[in-house]
């Protein structure tokens, strides 16, 4: 089975401090995504990245950037949390073949105080 | 640009009741469609999806959905209901294979025993 692991299930931050959210999946996927979740807005696309040192923008990405140094992690860093960053961010990853499915990790609820 | 409308913010059944929850996308080429699932204090996981062929596909714990084209809906059913099917329930469409999915904002379910 495919998974996708997440560095921690809960985290709390104070404002202003740079935050790191680690991601690693171990079926040698290409492509890696970052989202978050709020209730009532469902998953919004943070960035995303189809190979390694490339990345991609998605819907939401002020605020927030991502690294991608080896195929199986992705990292997603807030330079300088706010409030307004408090979530529960998903990452996940798919290989560009024959099933198109996404597998998602357990998330990290981050809190900002 | 994409986007995934989910009709039905939260709905409450009884057990052994039906389910359909609605969805409707905005895309006017080939997508791929899905339907995960995230169970309380679980992660997100995958369904049932859609890529091609019969347009009635059967997911996990006897759940399927229909793809109407010229709807552009994708709406998921279950013929009766477990206690154990209280989650939230997202759809997503992606218009090209390994690329990110756009999201619904999801439908809580809870179903009473």
């Amino acid at each position: 089975d495919v998974k996708v692991t997440q560095s921690s299930r809960y985290l709390v931050k104070r404002t202003g401090e740079k935050v790191f959210l680690e991601c690693v999946q171990d079926m040698d996927h290409e492509n890696m995504f970052w989202y978050r979740q709020d209730p009532g807005l469902g998953l919004r696309l943070i960035y995303f990245s189809y190979d390694v040192k490339m990345k991609e923008k998605g819907d939401i990405p002020e605020g927030y950037s991502v690294s991608r140094e080896k195929k199986e992690r992705f990292s997603l860093i807030l330079e300088s949390a706010s409030t307004n960053q408090t979530s529960m961010y998903l990452c996940a990853s798919s290989a560009p073949g024959q099933t198109y499915e996404q597998y998602f990790g357990p998330g990290t609820r981050l809190t900002v105080t | 640009a994409q986007s995934v409308s989910q009709h039905n913010h939260h709905v409450i059944l009884s057990e052994a009741a039906s389910l359909e929850l609605g969805c409707n996308y905005s895309y006017g080429g080939t997508v791929n469609l899905f339907w995960y699932v995230q169970y309380p204090g679980q992660h997100l996981q995958l369904l049932l999806k859609y890529f091609s062929g019969d347009p009635l596909v059967k997911g996990i714990k006897g759940f399927e959905a229909e793809f109407i084209k010229s709807k552009f809906s994708f709406n998921l059913r279950k013929p009766s209901v477990q206690w154990s099917d209280t989650a939230e329930y997202f759809c997503a469409v992606n218009a090209k294979a390994g690329t990110a999915l756009i999201f619904g904002k999801g439908t809580t379910l809870s179903v009473s025993s």
